[in-house]
């Protein structure tokens, strides 16, 4: 069976330290690996990410695959209260369903 | 602006009875998705469409049953609510070849008592 594993399940920070989030997976038929930001209500997407070694970036955050060691970070720089979400990696199998892991739970104090 | 809208933020049912939770996408998007999230359990696949009247099982598709008769509008249904699908339903749409990139409408907390 095919499974999204994300780590740590909860973390917190002071505004302005570094984080990085992990994700692994085990798939067959890999094809992309996804990043979802969830605040209080929907996901909203972040990244999506199908090359190893590429690093995908938008302003604080950025994130990177590794397909040989089955893994995603997703790090964020000089944080602010405003990245406090839950963040939801997912892995973006066949037949348009994506399988989500079960988030980190991000808090970023002042 | 993308935008992807639920039917109710809040319902309460009570068990026995027949639910609709109603999605509308004003994306053009071919794709539409149901979802549930509940704590420690994270965000499950409960049905899928990739086209009009075209329909797909997710991980957990008991209980529920969905229609799409029209390109913009996916209707989530329980025939018969128990209490064990009180959750949060959650609703996204994408383009056909780009079905990672998911767009969810703020959700309907869903109660069955």
């Amino acid at each position: 069976e095919d499974k999204v594993v994300q780590s740590p399940l909860s973390l917190v920070v002071h505004e302005g330290d570094t984080v990085t989030l992990n994700c692994s997976y085990e798939v067959t038929n890999f094809r992309s690996l996804l990043w979802y930001k969830q605040e209080k209500k929907a996901p909203t997407f972040l990244f999506m990410l199908t090359s190893s070694g590429i690093e995908k970036k938008s302003g604080r955050l950025s994130s990177i695959l590794d397909k040989k060691e089955l893994f995603s970070i997703l790090n964020i720089t000089a944080t602010q209260t405003g990245d406090s979400a839950v963040y939801l990696c997912a892995d973006g199998g066949s037949n348009y369903k994506l399988t989500f892991g079960k988030g980190t739970l991000l808090t970023v104090n002042p | 602006d993308v935008k992807v809208t639920q039917s109710s933020r809040y319902l309460v049912k009570r068990t026995g009875e027949k639910v609709f939770l109603e999605c509308v996408q004003d994306m053009d998007h071919e794709n539409m998705f149901w979802y549930r999230q509940d704590p420690g359990l994270g965000l499950r696949l409960i049905y899928f469409s990739y086209d009009v009247k075209m329909k797909e099982k997710g991980d957990i598709p008991e209980g529920y049953s969905v229609s799409r008769e029209k390109k913009e509008r996916f209707s989530l249904i329980l025939e018969s609510a128990s209490t064990n699908q009180t959750s949060m339903y959650l609703c996204a749409s994408s383009f056909f070849d780009r079905s990672g990139e998911q767009y969810f409408g703020p959700g309907t907390r869903l109660t069955v008592t």
